[in-house]
């Protein structure tokens, strides 16, 4: 059973932080990695997606990939309270045809 | 717009009715699947599909039904709904499956805006 896991938070920081979110997945053979971004009570969009090792920076977001430890990170930078949401880490594995998300991770920042 | 468009967006119905919940996207995506939401357990994959008449089940497709007729619309049925089927609906399409990189965000899914279904 190929996995994908994140803390579930919530994880809590004052605005202007740096906020560290944090995923796993089980299978060597993954192929793309996305992370979306989820307000309340409404669907996810992305936010990046990352194909290789190493970093992807998008303004104040940055991806972080490594195949080997089989994790992949988002950073936010200079977190602001519109920040505040639910994060969704998604693995896609070329066998078998699927993306899997991860449980997700609430992140509150505090003003 | 380009859009997902999922009808209906809340639905009370009581255990055996069968019901149809349906997805239309307006960008002539070729990828479509069908996922829920619950608390604590994420996003988890019922159906997908590559293309019109091609559909295979994800994780979780007991229970559940799909069809791809055309390509613009992929419908989850419910034939016998139960209690446990309970959930966020949330449908999504991509030009490209996921799994294919894509430097233009071909395979970036767009998701519709939820159907919140209880079965009594």
């Amino acid at each position: 059973q190929k996995e994908v896991e994140q803390n579930s938070g919530p994880l809590s920081v004052p605005e202007g932080a740096i906020a560290s979110l944090n995923c796993t997945y089980s299978d060597r053979v993954s192929q793309s990695f996305f992370w979306y971004r989820q307000y309340s009570g409404k669907s996810p969009e992305l936010i990046m997606s990352i194909y290789s090792n190493g970093d992807k920076e998008d303004g104040r977001f940055t991806a972080q990939l490594n195949k080997a430890s089989q994790y992949v990170s988002l950073l936010i930078r200079d977190s602001q309270p519109s920040d505040s949401a639910t994060y969704l880490c998604a693995v896609s594995y070329n066998q078998g045809g699927k993306l899997i998300f991860g449980q997700g991770t609430e992140l509150s920042v505090k003003p | 717009e380009a859009q997902v468009t999922q009808n209906p967006r809340y639905l009370i119905t009581v255990t055996g009715k069968k019901l149809t919940v349906t997805c239309s996207q307006n960008m002539n995506h070729e990828y479509m699947s069908w996922y829920r939401q619950d608390p604590g357990l994420g996003l988890r994959q019922i159906y997908y599909s590559m293309n019109v008449e091609v559909t295979d089940k994800g994780d979780v497709p007991e229970g559940y039904k799909v069809s791809r007729k055309e390509k613009r619309n992929f419908p989850l049925i419910l034939e016998s709904p139960s209690p446990n089927q309970t959930s966020l609906y949330f449908c999504a399409s991509s030009l490209t499956a996921p799994w294919v990189h894509s430097l233009s965000g071909a395979n970036v899914l767009t998701f519709g805006a939820g159907s919140r279904l209880t079965v009594l």
